[in-house]
């Protein structure tokens, strides 16, 4: 079955420790996308990858890195520059980059900081 | 003031129900606009998609856009306790060399009642 996986499903982060969270697809989407989402706020836009090799920032990328060297892969890293990371973190995809087509999404990934 | 408001809720409905559910927006260059339910620690999923104004219909499930007024409904008819869910509503636009950035409601939780 096609579609997008994250892992892992709960991660705990110490004070000043680095993260990644792993997002891959079997879609053969061209764009891939990381949101996080906070109780009542909905989904923010962290970083956005519409080709292999490049990348944007979102709405709220500092703190954060990513790298797209393959299409299907999409890691965000937290970084210790984030001071307020814990969060539900989900990746997505759509088709293209440039044109406005259902996205699908991850189970998630919930990042606690301890 | 958010580009994108929806009422949190909760709103609580007796199973079969008519649920209506309503996001406004400010920025008129919005074309798409989509329903997404989420269920509790799981990945958002697309329910409706339309374009511009109109309705949309599937299954008990009714979409209406009124662009005039910038003012997006999802009706459920029928409403059953798996409806249960948050609905989140999104939308953008297609910007010249830009990407499919979907901006968020911050979702209304619903719970239909047995």
């Amino acid at each position: 079955d096609g579609g997008i996986t994250q892992s892992p499903k709960y991660l705990f982060r110490k004070e000043g420790q680095n993260v990644t969270l792993s997002c891959e697809q079997n879609l053969n989407h061209d764009a891939m996308y990381w949101y996080r989402q906070d109780p009542g706020q909905g989904l923010r836009l962290i970083y956005y990858s519409q080709i292999v090799n490049d990348f944007q920032k979102g709405d709220i990328a500092e703190g954060y890195s990513v790298s797209r060297e393959k299409k299907e892969s999409f890691p965000l890293t937290v970084t210790s520059a984030q001071k307020n990371p814990t969060a539900f973190y989900l990746c997505a995809s759509t088709p293209s980059g440039r044109v406005n087509t259902e996205a699908f999404f991850g189970q998630g990934t919930r990042l606690t900081v301890v | 003031q958010k580009e994108v408001e929806q009422d949190p809720g909760p709103l609580s409905v007796p199973e079969g129900a008519i649920v209506s559910l309503n996001c406004t927006y400010s920025n008129s260059a919005f074309q798409y606009f989509m329903w997404y339910r989420q269920y509790s620690r799981k990945g958002p999923e697309l329910l409706m998609y339309t374009y511009s104004s109109g309705n949309k219909e599937d299954g008990r499930f009714t979409a209406q856009v009124d662009k005039s007024s910038k003012y997006i409904s999802l009706f459920i008819r029928d409403s059953q306790p798996s409806d249960s869910a948050t609905y989140l509503c999104a939308m953008s636009a297609l910007y010249k060399n830009a990407g499919n950035m979907l901006t968020f409601g911050g979702g209304t939780r619903l719970m239909v009642k047995p």
